[in-house]
């Protein structure tokens, strides 16, 4: 399994974009990139995955470089309710529930 | 659509003994798979079951044991616990056929063993 490396925490203004960098270099082809959220005492929230292209949906973007070796999660307009531990993983699609997590990036969200 | 539930919600043991941890899978899902995750650390893969058949397991010794049921619920067996398996556990499931939807985890068992 790739390798990701996160930084241990970050801190965003609330109302700003939260960009949340993923380094995975040594990705293999068929390897997706997911990322997960974990707020407070609750169980890990799936937000997007994406293979090459960037993608976006109704929580967040994905954009992943062109030689798919780092990633970065953003979160448009942060909130509160946004405060959270950032899990990337890199796995094959079929095997992404198979994932154990790294440590993850705790992003604080303040007013 | 239920999301994934899992029971009990808390719970305390004895070292020695042993668990069962039970979860409701997710309508339509097929795939569960179960993590252990200790504080301050990231969720731990224990192992996975598709379609009543373990489908690829972690790093973890055979006292932990798993079944999944023709309805796809699940559970999780720990056998002679030990003071180091207190942890949250948390199951979260999938449709094997629909991976690109991710994972739905349940919020989880707490688990502490005295």
């Amino acid at each position: 399994d790739a390798k990701t490396t996160q930084p241990p925490s970050m801190d965003c203004a609330e109302g700003r974009a939260a960009n949340l960098p993923c380094n995975h270099s040594t990705i293999s082809g068929n390897e997706y990139v997911y990322w997960y959220r974990q707020i407070h005492s609750q169980g890990p929230q799936y937000i997007i995955h994406g293979l090459k292209n960037n993608e976006t949906n109704e929580m967040a973007s994905l954009i992943i470089t062109e030689d798919r070796k780092s990633s970065t999660l953003i979160l448009p307009h942060a909130t509160l309710r946004d405060t959270a531990v950032y899990y990337c993983i890199v796995k094959s699609g079929t095997n992404a529930g198979k994932s154990t997590f790294g440590d993850g990036t705790t992003l604080t969200v303040k007013p | 659509e239920t999301g994934v539930t899992q029971s009990p919600t808390h719970l305390i043991k004895t070292r020695g003994q042993q668990v069962t941890l039970r979860c409701s899978s997710q309508s339509g899902h097929n795939t569960v798979s179960w993590y252990q995750q200790a504080l301050g650390q990231g969720p731990q893969f224990i192992f996975q079951y598709y379609r009543e058949e373990e489908n690829g397991r972690g790093n973890f010794p055979p006292r932990f044991s798993g079944l999944q049921f023709p309805n796809y619920s699940s559970e999780l067996n720990v056998n002679a616990l030990e003071l180091d398996d207190s942890a949250l556990y948390l199951c979260a499931s999938s449709d094997r056929g629909a991976f690109s939807y991710g994972y739905t985890f349940g919020s989880g068992t707490r688990l502490t063993v005295v």
